[in-house]
C-alpha cells in the first residue's frame, strides 16, 4: 500500500545548524513527492515538489529511489523555520500525508 | 483573501446532532479535496470532486458522511448523528486541471469538537 512515514514527531536544532527532515515511502511506480508545511496559525502550504529541483527558503530535498527516501535538508536553520513539516504522495490523483514533523528551531 | 475558504472555522455540536461544513474553492479551480486531520496525524483524505461529479470516497468515510459540489463550485461536507470520534479538523483543498504541475492550496480548516 502507498504509503509516508515520517519517523521523527519533533525536531529540534539551533539556529545555524543544518537540519533534515527524514521521509520515506512505500509506491509501487514513479513517486511524486512533496513536502508541505504549516507554521503556526496559518495553513498548509506547499513547500516544494520533487519534480522542480527547486530550493525554496534555502530548503531542498533529494529524491533516492534506491533508499525510498526524500528528506528535506537545509544547511543553516533559521528561527523562522520553526513550523510543522509534511512529507507526501501524490497517488491516484489524491495526496497522501505522513504523519508530519515539528521542527522546533532553538535560539 | 482569495484563497480556498471555509465555514465555520469552529463548531462545537452534540453527539447525534448532524454537522454541515462548507468550503468555498479558489474561483476558476475544478479540483476540490476534503481531508480530515486528527492530534497528531497528517491529513487523511476523504474524498474529491472534479466539477461535480465525486470521483472517489475513502474507505474512512463512514455512511454517516455525505459530500457535495453541486453546481462544481463551493462544496459542503454533511456528517449525520455525530459521534465523538468525528472530532477532528476539516480541511478542504482545491486544485486547478491534473498531473504532475498542479498545486493543491488548503483552507484553513472547519475544527469540530462533538461533546
Amino acid at each position: 500500500a502507498q504509503r509516508v512515514t515520517q519517523p521523527e514527531k519533533l525536531l529540534s536544532v539551533f539556529k545555524g545548524a543544518p537540519v533534515e527532515l527524514k521521509c520515506n515511502y512505500s509506491y509501487s511506480g514513479s513517486p511524486e513527492l512533496f513536502w508541505y508545511v504549516q507554521y503556526s496559525r496559518q495553513r498548509l502550504q506547499l513547500l516544494l515538489r520533487h519534480i522542480s529541483r527547486e530550493s525554496i527558503k534555502g530548503f531542498t530535498a533529494d529524491l533516492n529511489k534506491g533508499e525510498t527516501s526524500f528528506h528535506l535538508k537545509k544547511p543553516f536553520a533559521q528561527e523562522e523555520d520553526s513550523a510543522m513539516y509534511y512529507c507526501a504522495l501524490r497517488w491516484d490523483d489524491k495526496i497522501i500525508f505522513g504523519k508530519g514533523t515539528r521542527l522546533h528551531i532553538l535560539p | 483573501d482569495t484563497g480556498v475558504s471555509q465555514d465555520p472555522r469552529h463548531k462545537i455540536t452534540k453527539r447525534g446532532q448532524n454537522v454541515t461544513f462548507r468550503c468555498d474553492p479558489i474561483s476558476e479551480h475544478n479540483r476540490l479535496y476534503w481531508y480530515r486531520q486528527t492530534l497528531g496525524q497528517g491529513p487523511e483524505f476523504l474524498t474529491y470532486f472534479q466539477n461535480e461529479a465525486q470521483l472517489e470516497k475513502s474507505r474512512l468515510l463512514s455512511n454517516r458522511f455525505s459530500a457535495e459540489r453541486p453546481k462544481g463550485s463551493f462544496s459542503t461536507l454533511e456528517i449525520q448523528r455525530t459521534e465523538q470520534g468525528d472530532s477532528a479538523m476539516y480541511l478542504c483543498a482545491s486544485s486547478y486541471g491534473q498531473g504532475a504541475k498542479t498545486e493543491a492550496f488548503f483552507g484553513q480548516g472547519t475544527r469540530l469538537t462533538v461533546v
